[in-house]
């Protein structure tokens, strides 16, 4: 069993929709990243979360560390969103990372 | 916000030759970086860790001989790959952390093709 779980693996969504990715885990973690990839392969840091809520844009970013789970939300969600969303938890110095979730979302 | 710079994006090499690939933290001294390999449609693989004026760490199963890291300052990285192999074939992404330690910065990657 890996030790981050991302659900779901893919996801479609028309343009407007709001979406959830969840991502749960089964280690102690001083912190848990939200990450943003596209097709060419950059990855760009969304948000780094060790309790609560984070909040920009139309991205929303939520842990509850007693539950070691983590969602990740996009209001209103647009064509330019589409790309893979990753999580990654951090128990020490390294990050350990789920395998992704694909999303398109069609205008 | 800060910036990681990686370098080159891509890279075609014969076997047998040596590619080296750069990180920079453009706007903030990174004591740590850490050097990923990606396979298509698979997550980030951990290669090694690297700290400014020390040896690398390298994960289980990755050769130190043929992916050699330096991290010579606080602001460059560089991953040799060397003796390519077709196998090597793959995406290369960098990440940074800054002195704080308060994030995880990411390069925008290095698709090498060894033919």
């Amino acid at each position: 069993k890996n030790e981050v779980e991302q659900s779901p693996q893919n996801l479609t969504a028309q343009e407007g929709e709001f979406i959830t990715i969840n991502c749960s885990y089964s280690v102690g973690i001083s912190a848990l990243h939200w990450l943003q990839q596209h097709p060419g392969g950059g990855i760009v840091s969304l948000f780094m979360l060790s309790s609560g809520k984070k909040k920009h844009g139309r991205l929303i970013a939520t842990i509850n560390i007693q539950e070691k789970h983590s969602s990740l939300h996009i209001t209103a969600s647009h064509p330019r969103d589409s790309a893979v969303y990753i999580c990654a938890v951090r128990p020490y110095y390294k990050l350990i990372f789920g395998t992704g979730t694909r999303l398109q979302v069609f205008p | 916000g800060a910036v990681v710079s990686q370098h080159p994006s891509r890279v075609i090499c014969k076997s047998g030759t040596s590619v080296k690939i750069e990180c920079r933290s453009l706007d903030f001294q990174a004591t740590t970086m850490f050097w990923y390999r990606q396979f298509p449609k698979q997550s980030l693989m951990l290669m090694a860790t690297s700290n400014e004026g020390s040896k690398a760490t390298y994960e289980q199963g990755v050769e130190k001989d043929k992916f050699l890291i330096n991290h010579a300052s606080l602001t460059l990285s560089t991953l040799t790959v060397t003796s390519a192999h077709p196998e090597d074939s793959s995406f290369y992404i960098c990440s940074a952390r800054d002195t704080r330690d308060t994030e995880a910065f990411f390069g925008q990657g290095t698709r090498l093709t060894v033919v």
